[in-house]
């Protein structure tokens, strides 16, 4: 089973609107934290937003928020007044558990490419 | 600007070359990462050091061969590589690799096998 899934390959959005990028995920693991990158075209992975699975508050970053759904198992971005700059590839991760090293496995989606409208 | 650098930025390389992939993190993070990226694939992690012990090797063919000379530093080394390798190498770092921490990628080096 995918352990991350975005189901948008592609969106748009009008500049200045707002929109959300889906993401939902598996785990059996009580403690997890949930993570958004975006990817301009120049390949910089740039880190947004973090949501650990046992805060009780909604995220929030300046123009980005995640809603956190923790019985749906969802974490979906929400990009407000959306700029011309937020033009990109986005991906939702995931941390979680332990291998035998202790390190704790970081599983990225597929990614949403976003792309803003004049 | 990244606080984490890779370079060289694009690379060229034939199916006999050596070449190696440089990396460095000015966070004073403990643990760094490669990670590879294909067109259409997800992210796949390639190699994870943890204080500068190699803690993972995620099923990586030989011709790639990681280097960590110090928790600051981290090095990708490439021989007779395939054109199928070709691909965005990232790097990255996080306080540590064994607790709750973010994970800051560097820029990417974009590699290509010809």
């Amino acid at each position: 089973a995918q352990k991350i899934t975005q189901t948008q390959p592609g969106m748009f959005v009008q500049e200045k609107e707002a929109v959300t990028l889906d993401c939902t995920y598996d785990t059996s693991d009580p403690s997890y934290g949930l993570f958004w990158y975006k990817q301009p075209s120049s390949g910089e992975m740039i880190f947004l937003i973090y949501q650990g699975s046992y805060d009780q508050q909604n995220a929030t970053e300046g123009r980005y928020s995640l809603n956190f759904q923790k019985a749906r198992k969802s974490a979906n971005l929400v990009i407000s007044a959306s700029q011309l700059g937020d033009s990109a590839m986005y991906f939702c991760a995931m941390r979680e558990g332990w291998n035998s090293g202790g390190y704790q496995k970081v599983t990225f989606g597929t990614g949403t490419k976003l792309q803003v409208i004049p | 600007e990244t606080g984490v650098t890779q370079t060289p930025r694009h690379l060229v390389m034939g199916m006999t070359n050596k070449k190696s992939l440089k990396c460095e993190q000015h966070l004073g993070h403990n643990a760094m990462y490669w990670y590879k990226q294909s067109a259409k694939k997800p992210l796949e992690l390639m190699f994870v050091y943890n204080f500068k012990e190699q803690t993972e090797n995620n099923s990586v063919p030989s011709r790639f061969s990681p280097e960590c000379p110090n928790s600051s530093h981290l090095f990708l080394h490439l021989h007779t590589l395939q054109p199928e390798d070709s691909a965005l190498y990232l790097c990255a770092s996080s306080e540590t690799a064994t607790g709750p921490n973010t994970i800051y990628f560097g820029e990417g080096s974009w590699l290509t096998v010809v």
